[in-house]
């Protein structure tokens, strides 16, 4: 079956510096990627759309420079929380559809605490 | 427009049945149910699509009803393993840009 992995599953780093999550799609190509952040006890909040080979499309009221995304390839996706600060504690997870079959697979999540 | 979920929780004992709704505000291209355990990724159960196609595991059902923008998902004879947060996710526009339900407890005691 369809198998997404992010690395790293979690991280704590200190207010201010950057942190990079990588989405990849292990034995299939994805063109599109989502991601969403989830506050503890709270649903998923779709993030962005992550396009191969262009830019992505973010979700109203998220900073397009505070959470970089980039879509390298049909296989990897990657979200770069910049500057980051104790608000931006969270756990992140990505999604990629599987097939085309409308069934979108979900990468284990990564926890992101910043101090 | 994130959809609205009822109930919030529910408990279960094994074997029991449960009804989990989703409303949305939205016309919609489809409806996606998930269950998510603590700390661990969602895990897909069913799609409903308009028009009446349904994908899906063989022991979880659904309907879809395109006018109201509404979805319920069924869980007969439920089993400990059903406990979990289940979430709708709605999709406007067919490209999975699916809205997360406000979610679901779910828990089935023995």
């Amino acid at each position: 079956g369809a198998v997404v992995s992010q690395h790293p599953s979690w991280v704590i780093c200190k207010s201010g510096t950057s942190v990079k999550i990588e989405c990849r799609s292990l034995d299939f190509q994805a063109t599109t990627m989502f991601w969403y952040r989830q506050f503890p006890k709270q649903s998923l909040m779709l993030m962005a759309t992550s396009n191969e080979g262009s830019k992505a499309t973010y979700e109203q009221g998220v900073e397009k420079d505070k959470f970089l995304i980039n879509h390298a390839s049909l296989t990897l996706s990657t979200l770069t929380v910049t500057s980051a600060h104790p608000e931006d504690s969270s756990f992140y997870i990505c999604s990629a559809d599987y097939s085309g079959a409308n069934v979108l697979t979900f990468g284990a999540g990564s926890r992101l605490t910043v101090l | 427009q994130q959809p609205v979920q009822s109930p919030q929780a529910v408990i279960l004992r094994e074997g029991e049945d449960a009804v989990i709704n989703c409303s949305s505000s939205k016309a919609l291209y489809s409806v996606h149910w998930y269950r998510q355990k603590h700390g661990e990724a969602p895990v897909f159960l069913m799609i409903l699509l308009k028009g009446g196609e349904q994908k899906g595991h063989e022991k979880i059902s659904a309907s879809f009803n395109e006018k109201k923008q509404q979805s319920s998902l069924y869980l007969t004879a439920s089993q400990l393993s059903y406990s979990g947060t289940y979430f709708c996710g709605t999709d406007q526009t067919g490209a999975n840009n699916l809205f997360f339900g406000t979610g679901t407890r779910l828990t089935v005691i023995p």
